[in-house]
């Protein structure tokens, strides 16, 4: 089945910065991958998604890139704020297959330090 | 509000117990995925259900078992419960699984504590 990995698992950076995290998947049938935010206490949130004909999607301070031969994909946060301190996740799944389950990374905790 | 409605809040157990986590999907979902967040662990896969039959199992325990009725409703009933269970159990809907317009919403979620 699918495995999702997710990098770094913490990420400390100042107001104002950018912010990257990667993830790479395993299983090459795996055609969309959704990102979500998760503030503490709160339920995952979905922030920005690519489809893998995509290799890149842009949402404001949002992007999402998407190596399908290299099977991975990153998040990228510019001019980051101090609201953007949550828990990222990535996620992978099969779009149009018989399932469509979500195999989620196991989430990067961003700080951002004012 | 992401539609999606879990209850109860909260639960606390003792080891040994069975309990049972209800969700109801937004409006117009057919499809239901459980998820178990642990500290360590992520958002860990369980069980998805679409449209009254199970569609994909993921690393959930012979413990731990689910459904989904037929006003499409879904319960997970988790058994002989241990201290590991301890976990925040994340219900999510959606529409259509096997089409990219329809993201997963994330209910807020049912606190496990197990004593």
């Amino acid at each position: 089945g699918e495995n999702v990995e997710q990098h770094p698992s913490t990420l400390s950076v100042q107001e104002g910065d950018s912010a990257v995290i990667k993830c790479t998947y395993s299983d090459s049938a795996s055609n969309y991958f959704p990102w979500y935010k998760q503030e503490l206490g709160k339920r995952p949130q979905l922030i920005i998604d690519i489809r893998s004909n995509v290799g890149e999607k842009k949402d404001q301070r949002i992007a999402v890139t998407l190596n399908k031969t290299a099977k991975h994909f990153s998040l990228h946060i510019t001019e980051t704020q101090p609201e953007d301190s949550a828990v990222y996740f990535c996620a992978a799944s099969i779009v149009g297959g018989s399932q469509g389950n979500l195999i989620f990374g196991k989430g990067t905790k961003l700080s951002v330090k004012p | 509000d992401s539609g999606v409605t879990q209850t109860p809040k909260h639960l606390i157990t003792a080891t040994g117990q069975r309990v049972t986590l209800r969700c109801s999907p937004r409006s117009g979902d057919l499809s239901v995925y459980w998820y178990q967040q642990s500290l360590d662990q992520g958002l860990q896969f369980l069980i998805q259900y679409y449209n009254g039959e199970e569609r994909a199992k993921g690393n959930i325990l012979e413990r731990f078992s689910a459904q989904q009725f037929p006003d499409l409703h879904s319960e997970l009933n988790l058994s002989s419960l241990e201290l590991g269970d301890s976990a925040l159990y994340f219900c999510a809907s959606s529409v259509d699984p096997f089409s990219y317009n329809s993201p997963l919403h994330f209910g807020n979620g049912t606190r496990l504590t197990v004593t």
